[in-house]
């Protein structure tokens, strides 16, 4: 059991560029999420997702995309990078439906630099 | 909208003297309250979960949190500090039904210890 599953790891960046950070989880959770986290201000959610072929946005989606075709998958596209993303990005996953004491799964994180 | 306060950035304690991080959360209904620990370089780990029932909650490692509804609070006690306890701690709050996973997260609590 690999539980959640992101790649790469760390990744560099040029400005303009983009790129797809990848998260997969072997649970079968209808919800997955990632968030964004940086100095001083804790995690901050991205984008998610309660179920294939249904997303939704967070609290900072501007410049990200996410698309979920299937349970397992749920990739992150940065469109055009920018300094601004430089960050480090996780990925979670969690049960929906009775979800009184599910746990909130999270991936070990991926440390994005845009330069 | 639910938000999440960790009123202290960074707290240093000496090994083996006790510990309170505190978490101040606004939340219409009644919330689903995590905490989490983060070491440098390192994913989320969670230390405890509230969601129904008694106040009280035993987690990992030593940990406790008392969820008080009347204060808004859920703080994260630890009556004899370690030295691997050093790290980062997020508060954080969810929702209910399909927003079950949609955290907010503190800003987060940096602990130091002392020998």
């Amino acid at each position: 059991n690999a539980g959640v599953t992101q790649t790469p790891k760390f990744q560099v960046l040029k400005t303009g560029q983009s790129m797809t950070l990848q998260c997969a989880q072997d649970m079968n959770h209808e919800y997955m999420s990632w968030y964004r986290q940086d100095p001083g201000m804790g995690l901050r959610l991205i984008h998610y997702s309660v179920g294939a072929g249904i997303t939704d946005q967070g609290e900072v989606p501007n410049g990200y995309n996410v698309s979920r075709s299937t349970t397992e998958d749920f990739p992150l596209r940065l469109l055009s990078a920018a300094p601004s993303q430089t960050s480090v990005y996780f990925c979670a996953s969690s049960q929906v439906r009775g979800m009184g004491g599910n746990t909130i799964y999270f991936g070990e994180g991926s440390w994005l630099t845009v330069v | 909208a639910q938000s999440v306060t960790q009123p202290d950035i960074h707290i240093t304690v000496s090994e083996g003297a006790s510990l309170e991080l505190r978490c101040n959360y606004s939340y219409g209904a009644t919330p689903y309250l995590f905490w989490y620990v983060q070491s440098p370089g390192q994913g989320l780990q969670l230390l405890l979960k509230y969601f129904s029932g008694d106040t009280l909650v035993q987690g990992i490692k030593g940990f406790e949190a008392e969820f008080k509804r009347s204060q808004s609070s859920f703080n994260l006690r630890k009556p004899s500090v370690h030295w691997s306890d050093a790290a980062e701690y997020f508060c954080a709050v969810g929702a209910g039904g399909t927003s079950y996973g949609k955290l907010t997260f503190g800003q987060g609590t940096i602990l130091t210890v002392h020998p």
